[in-house]
């Protein structure tokens, strides 16, 4: 158990489908982050939540649409992906502190037919 | 552009040898850097490392930082099975935002054989 929890565990799906990953911290943390992690290249950082607001937007195409209802929860919405776009989704979140580290979720791996 | 590397890519030891991992860096704004071990699912903290030349150990784990020559080092001594994994390097520096921003190497893939 790393105190963030992301579902689902694996998604495939059709570039023409609507899905959401979902990403929950039970640590007290105050941001939360995306990153896309594909196969030889590093982890990516996508978009940064402090507080709900959205901070950082990684230059990330349009078809992932981030969500933060509350400081627990991070929801990321996927339209009209791309075959490219199949990777390890990753939710990581921090007390916003430079000391403190960011703790992972075991992450969404994601496929794109 | 900030970049972090990390070798070797992989590297295969047998068990009961000692593994030494490098991490370099180049970023602007850098406030410290950080190990994580993956296995099969999420990055795993080990080491947050903010002072130049102070070591920090875990058991058989250990890493020191220097911020000179911009680089650090994990070793693992006695390695066992259970040290295969994916070991990532990332740099912690501040955006322009305000925001704590990782940068991740490519890691280095350890496999230890029995």
């Amino acid at each position: 158990e790393t105190g963030v929890t992301q579902t689902p565990r694996h998604l495939v799906m059709g570039m023409t489908n609507k899905k959401s990953l979902k990403c929950e911290q039970h640590l007290g943390h105050n941001a939360m982050y995306w990153y896309k992690q594909s196969a030889k290249k590093p982890l990516e950082l996508m978009f940064v939540y402090n507080f709900k607001e959205q901070t950082e937007n990684n230059s990330v195409p349009s078809r992932f649409s981030p969500e933060c209802p509350n400081s627990s929860h991070l929801f990321l919405h996927l339209h009209t992906l791309q075959p490219e776009d199949s990777a390890l989704y990753l939710c990581a979140s921090s007390s916003g502190t430079v000391h403190q580290p960011q703790h992972f979720g075991d992450g969404t791996r994601l496929s794109i037919l | 552009e900030d970049k972090v590397v990390q070798s070797p890519l992989s590297l295969v030891v047998h068990e009961g040898d000692t593994v030494t991992l490098n991490c370099s860096y180049e970023v602007t704004n850098f406030r410290s850097l950080l190990w994580y071990k993956q296995e099969k699912k999420a990055p795993t903290f080990l080491f947050m490392l903010t002072s130049s030349g102070i070591e920090k150990k875990s058991g058989r784990l250990s890493s020191i930082l220097d911020k000179k020559e911009l680089f650090s080092i994990l070793n693992i001594t006695a390695t066992q099975t259970g040290d295969s994994a994916v070991y990532l390097c990332a740099v912690l520096r501040i955006s322009n935002f305000g925001n704590e921003k990782l940068t991740f190497g490519t890691g280095t893939r350890l496999t230890i054989i029995p």
